[in-house]
């Protein structure tokens, strides 16, 4: 199966630490995506996980378990700019298409 | 190019009229990719082209839907008869043509049938 599910909204408050997930179904898929997507602009590149552990990338980290198809944004000190969808986004092993979860909005209040 | 150019960004067109949507990917990107996005929605997958041949039309959602891409580059995507459900940001994206490379979006074309 190809399912990515994600949560559809979430909240936090600026300064705070917010926690993203996103599970998708294990066969066939070559690591994950995160892309940020502001609203009316197009989804921009944060990150790429495709072995294990967790990357961190200034004050935004992801985290990858191929073993449990589970991965997590993690956004530290968060800015107001943080307001945005969240789109996880699984490729496909052996050919090159992307697959996107329907994306977590994040509103980011003072 | 520096990056996916779209055009046209903006396009209103009156119900059952044929447009067409152009994409012009980032030079020696080998891989593109066309997406849409309703409003309020997630990416819906309709097509991907590696080179010029089209290894996955699964997305596509009907017949009235075609794409092709020329030398490599260029690919327009064509749909016939539009409806008003057709209306959405249609993305273009394109990337080096590996499984893991990074997938870099145009801004889009915004369609609205009316």
């Amino acid at each position: 199966g190809q399912n990515i599910d994600q949560p559809t909204e979430m909240t936090a408050t600026e300064g705070a630490i917010v926690q993203i997930n996103c599970t998708y179904q294990t066969s066939g898929f070559n690591g994950l995506f995160w892309y940020q997507q502001h609203a009316g602009e197009a989804p921009t590149f944060l990150s790429y996980n495709v072995l294990d552990g967790l990357e961190e990338k200034g004050r935004f980290s992801s985290f990858l378990s191929r073993s449990k198809g589970y991965s997590y944004l993690l956004l530290k000190e968060l800015q107001m700019k943080d307001s945005a969808s969240y789109l996880c986004a699984a490729p496909h092993f052996g050919n090159e298409k992307l697959t996107f979860g329907t994306g977590t909005r994040l509103t980011i209040i003072p | 190019g520096a990056g996916v150019s779209q055009s046209p960004s903006n396009k209103v067109t009156e119900k059952g009229k044929d447009v067409e949507l152009r994409c012009d990917p980032i030079s020696g990107h080998t891989a593109l990719y066309w997406y849409r996005q309703s409003l309020g929605q997630g990416l819906e997958f309709l097509i991907y082209f590696q080179g010029n041949s089209a290894p996955d039309k699964s997305g596509l959602p009907s017949d009235r839907f075609s794409a092709e891409r020329t030398g490599g580059s260029v690919s327009t995507l064509t749909i016939q008869r539009t409806q008003q459900e057709d209306s959405a940001v249609y993305l273009c994206a394109s990337s080096l043509g590996t499984s893991g490379n990074t997938i870099y979006f145009g801004e889009g074309s915004w369609l609205t049938v009316v």
